[in-house]
């Protein structure tokens, strides 16, 4: 069945640069997109970034210039990393499988905290 | 960016009640709009996706409908599980954008 996990540090110091993995299982990241969405403590949805299963890919224009989405289709694994980090970038982070237009298959999420 | 605007943020309702979620659109997004709901554990899975059509399993008394700018989700009768976040998300442009959220509260 369809599985996306991530994976990562859980606090992350200001400035520095976060890393994030998503491990897929179920389905090939050539024939699906893998998008990422966070979700600020207390708040709502906001989405990432993605990379489309050509390789390409798309980033919020917001976070554009500290994101770099990639991925490793032999080991089913889509990387987020971001740098530059701030204390308003303290959030949960989802992998998501979008499939005919939504999203269809979540992680359970990972929560990333920016403090010294 | 589209901007997603979602009524109410949140709603006391009881079980049995019917309820209706809100979503208003910057501007016009064609019906490309998607339902999801978030549990309290943070898991979160896909209600509705293109304005009114139901995913596989979820029950007959969630439906969505809308045009235009403005959509909405109805639950005919709550059940205990339906007490959760609510979140419309539009896929006419990117970025995707996803409402403010609904908070659904037992009364």
């Amino acid at each position: 069945q369809v599985q996306l996990k991530e994976s990562g540090p859980g606090l992350v110091q200001p400035s520095q640069t976060l890393s994030l993995t998503c491990t897929v299982s179920g389905f090939s990241l050539t024939s699906n997109s893998v998008h990422w969405v966070r979700q600020p403590p207390g708040k709502g949805l906001e989405w990432v970034g993605a990379i489309w299963s050509g390789g390409s890919t798309d980033y919020n224009s917001a976070l554009k210039s500290r994101l770099s989405i990639s991925r490793d289709t032999s080991k089913s694994q889509v990387f987020l990393k971001m740098n530059s980090l701030q204390t308003e970038d303290t959030a949960i982070y989802f992998c998501t499988r979008y499939d005919n237009n939504y999203f269809d298959y979540w992680g359970q999420g990972v929560m990333v905290t920016v403090s010294s | 960016d589209i901007q997603m605007t979602q009524t109410p943020s949140s709603m006391p309702a009881s079980l049995g009640e019917r309820v209706t979620i809100s979503c208003r659109a910057s501007q016009g997004i064609s019906n490309y709009l998607n339902w999801y709901q978030q549990k309290p554990d943070g898991t979160i899975k896909p209600l509705i996706y293109y304005t009114s059509n139901l995913q596989s399993g979820v029950p007959s008394r969630f439906s969505g409908s809308g045009s235009g700018t403005d959509y909405s989700l109805t639950i005919s009768s709550l059940e205990p599980e339906d007490f959760a976040m609510y979140y419309c998300q539009q896929y006419d442009s990117s970025p995707w954008t996803f409402g403010g959220g609904t908070k659904l509260e037992l009364k």
